[in-house]
């Protein structure tokens, strides 16, 4: 079992809908809680991060965290081409060294 | 917007050849690392740093070296590079003051033939 797991997709959505993708972890002890979204050859890119049990949204982005079920989310509402990318979800599990654990991916298009 | 540069973006070298990958950052972040990532695999983590002269490696097995001499750099070196080295090699960096965010640089794409 991997320590971080995402449905690798693809997730297809329409132009200006809400784009759901979700994250598992295996560590109960797991901090802090990252959202990086990586286009196609580019680097990964930090869009959200969460801490505590529930939701924090930034703009169109909307971040959730159930520690109890072990399971982070990120919401994008009004879904754009150009959101279309791989998400990329991270578990720091050890807060001394940042060593982040990250998931496969999930590939997000967008159709217009 | 994260300050963290590598060089090259784009390598392509024979098999035998000593290959340096740089990594250099103008945050003052403790902590480097870098990770390697294939086409649609997730990230994995081959060398940690938590300051000057303090490197470790990572979770994947690597047949690279690393060096941490001063605070903003941080290379990567392979001795004789193979075709099992082709990969892209992603440097970050974060703070320790911080949240543990990791920031990237752009990557470099390392081709062996």
């Amino acid at each position: 079992q991997k320590e971080v797991e995402q449905n690798s997709g693809p997730l297809s959505v329409p132009e200006g809908a809400i784009a759901s993708l979700n994250c598992t972890y295996s560590d109960r002890g797991s901090q802090s809680f990252f959202w990086y979204r990586q286009y196609s050859g580019k680097s990964p890119e930090l869009i959200m991060s969460i801490y505590s049990n529930g939701d924090k949204e930034d703009g169109r982005f909307t971040a959730q965290l159930n520690k109890a079920s072990q399971y982070v989310s990120l919401l994008i509402r009004d879904s754009q081409p150009s959101d279309s990318a791989t998400y990329l979800c991270a578990v720091n599990k050890d807060g001394a060294t940042n060593k982040l654990i990250f998931g496969t991916g999930t590939l997000l298009a967008v159709q217009p | 917007e994260a300050d963290i540069y590598q060089t090259p973006r784009y390598l392509v070298i024979g098999t035998g050849k000593k290959i340096t990958l740089e990594c250099s950052q103008t945050m003052g972040h403790d902590k480097m690392y870098w990770y390697q990532q294939d086409p649609g695999m997730e990230l994995h983590l081959i060398h940690y740093s938590y300051g000057v002269n303090s490197t470790e490696k990572g979770d994947l097995s690597s047949e690279s070296t690393v060096s941490r001499i001063r605070t903003e750099h941080f290379p990567l070196t392979l001795e004789s590079a193979r075709p099992s080295h082709t990969s892209q090699y992603l440097c970050a960096s974060s703070d320790s003051r911080g949240a543990g965010e990791l920031f990237f640089g752009e990557g470099s794409r390392l081709t062996v033939l």
